[in-house]
């Protein structure tokens, strides 16, 4: 049990367009989903907090108007970058809690890269 | 605030041997929760390992070990009779005091790489 779904794995862009990344709990509900960014070789540095049916919460130095988090249902948040520039280049995964003193269960990670 | 150190950047150690991966941490909360992870080349993130600031004992899960030393703040794994499969970057995590019910942040260390010598 406790598994949670990224898609896409991977995708390529053009700078300018905007792309979108979705995580899932597969078999649980997830009362609350946080979504990271790590670049290679470093540590997995945490975006943004999402509770379903609520704003998402940004950890400072995070463009909320960059970086839209949704997490509108209780098994589903995504991720959106908009206007995605080469520095948005990364590995993005999300986890999903059902709250409280539950653990955090990572998705797979998507690797997104801006040409 | 809470803070995790991971002072070995890399590791080696030979098949069959046993390694520890050191974790410092730091906090003012009496409630805490630390976590190790590992995570593969392929990227995704494995819980290993938990332990709660209240657990009189150290955490074991297999072949993995939580050496926790609370007046020291330190959290080593230690991994018995290493693997070439455990070859990957190891992350000491530490959680923050849950909110309002909602789940609290986990804090990552910097990541150690560990490679296991045939």
């Amino acid at each position: 049990g406790a598994v949670v779904s990224q898609h896409p794995s991977w995708v390529i862009c053009k700078s300018g367009t905007s792309v979108k990344i979705e995580c899932r709990s597969l078999d649980f509900q997830a009362t609350t989903m946080f979504w990271y960014r790590q670049f290679p070789k470093q540590s997995l540095m945490l975006m943004a907090t999402s509770n379903e049916g609520s704003k998402a919460t940004y950890e400072q130095g995070v463009e909320k108007d960059k970086f839209l988090i949704n997490h509108a249902s209780l098994t589903l948040s995504t991720l959106t970058v908009t206007s995605a520039h080469p520095e948005d280049s990364s590995f993005y995964i999300c986890s999903a809690s059902r709250g409280g003193t539950d653990t955090q269960y990572f998705g797979p990670g998507t690797r997104l890269t801006v040409l | 605030a809470q803070k995790i150190t991971q002072t070995q950047p890399g590791m080696f150690v030979q098949e069959k041997e046993a390694v520890t991966l050191d974790c410092t941490y730091d906090t003012s909360d009496p409630s805490y929760g630390l976590f190790w992870y590992k995570q593969p080349s392929s990227g995704e993130m494995i819980f290993l390992i938990y332990q709660g600031s209240y657990d009189q004992q150290n955490a074991t899960e297999g072949r993995y070990s939580l050496n926790f030393q609370k007046a020291r703040k330190s959290a080593n794994l230690v991994i018995s009779a290493s693997q070439l499969g455990d070859s990957a970057m190891y992350f000491c995590a530490m959680r923050e005091v849950p909110r309002g019910g909602n789940t609290g942040k986990l804090i990552f260390g910097q990541g150690t790489t560990l490679q296991v010598k045939p």
